[in-house]
């Protein structure tokens, strides 16, 4: 089966960088998606990792190791229209996604 | 348009009744998933198509759900004699084939059992 942690909630200032963790137990992976998710929309792609390291986007970053299980999503520069949940999801070994519960982000002026 | 596009956006029903979900993927995308959110919570998968076959069943919570798909376009996910707790957000997306990691999601169907 898979597990996927990441924080329910997360606070940041506005012109801040904010930095999303998201842990992850699978059985087979092809691959680490970030999704992000306004309120009442679906959600929309950002970021996927399948090696180890960093893949910058923009504003947005998404780090990989897989020995450790781990990815974060780095945003620099928030905006208030950042506020919205990040979604982890961990591609298995049958290509679906798993995705985690979500993390709402919330940027404060 | 040209993205993935679902109906009826809002669907209220009494429970012990059928209800069916429609999804049009983007033209020419082979894969096809189906997803629920519960509110407050993750997406949880249910089913996928590659074309019109499903290879991976798993994710249907019950045998009281169902899909099925028209060739490599239209997908309906049937809920039958529904329950309250099938009150979620149904979440359709299509990627170009199995292998294409990106997934496009469609607007997402409400529904709510009373």
């Amino acid at each position: 089966g898979q597990n996927i942690d990441q924080p329910t909630e997360m606070t940041a200032t506005e012109g801040a960088i904010v930095q999303i963790n998201c842990t992850y137990q699978t059985s087979g992976f092809n691959g680490l998606f970030w999704y992000q998710q306004h309120a009442g929309e679906a959600p929309t792609f950002l970021s996927y990792n399948v090696l180890d390291g960093l893949e910058e986007k923009g504003r947005f970053s998404s780090f990989l190791s897989r020995s450790k299980g781990y990815s974060y999503l780095l945003l620099k520069e928030l905006q208030m229209k950042d506020s919205a949940s990040y979604l982890c999801a961990v591609s298995g070994s049958a290509r679906q996604l798993t995705f985690g519960s979500g993390t709402q982000l919330t940027v404060l002026p | 348009g040209a993205g993935v596009s679902q109906s009826p956006s809002n669907k209220v029903t009494e429970k012990g009744k059928d209800v069916e979900l429609r999804c049009d993927p983007i033209s020419g995308h082979t894969a096809l998933y189906w997803y629920r959110q519960r509110l407050g919570q993750g997406l949880e998968f249910l089913i996928y198509f590659q074309g019109n076959s499903a290879p991976d069943k798993s994710g249907l919570p019950s045998d009281r759900f169902s899909a099925e798909r028209t060739g490599e376009s239209v997908s309906t996910l049937t809920i039958q004699r529904t329950q309250q707790e099938d009150s979620a957000v149904y979440l359709c997306a299509s990627s170009q084939d199995r292998y294409s990691y990106e997934q496009y999601f469609g607007p997402g169907t409400r529904l709510t059992v009373t």
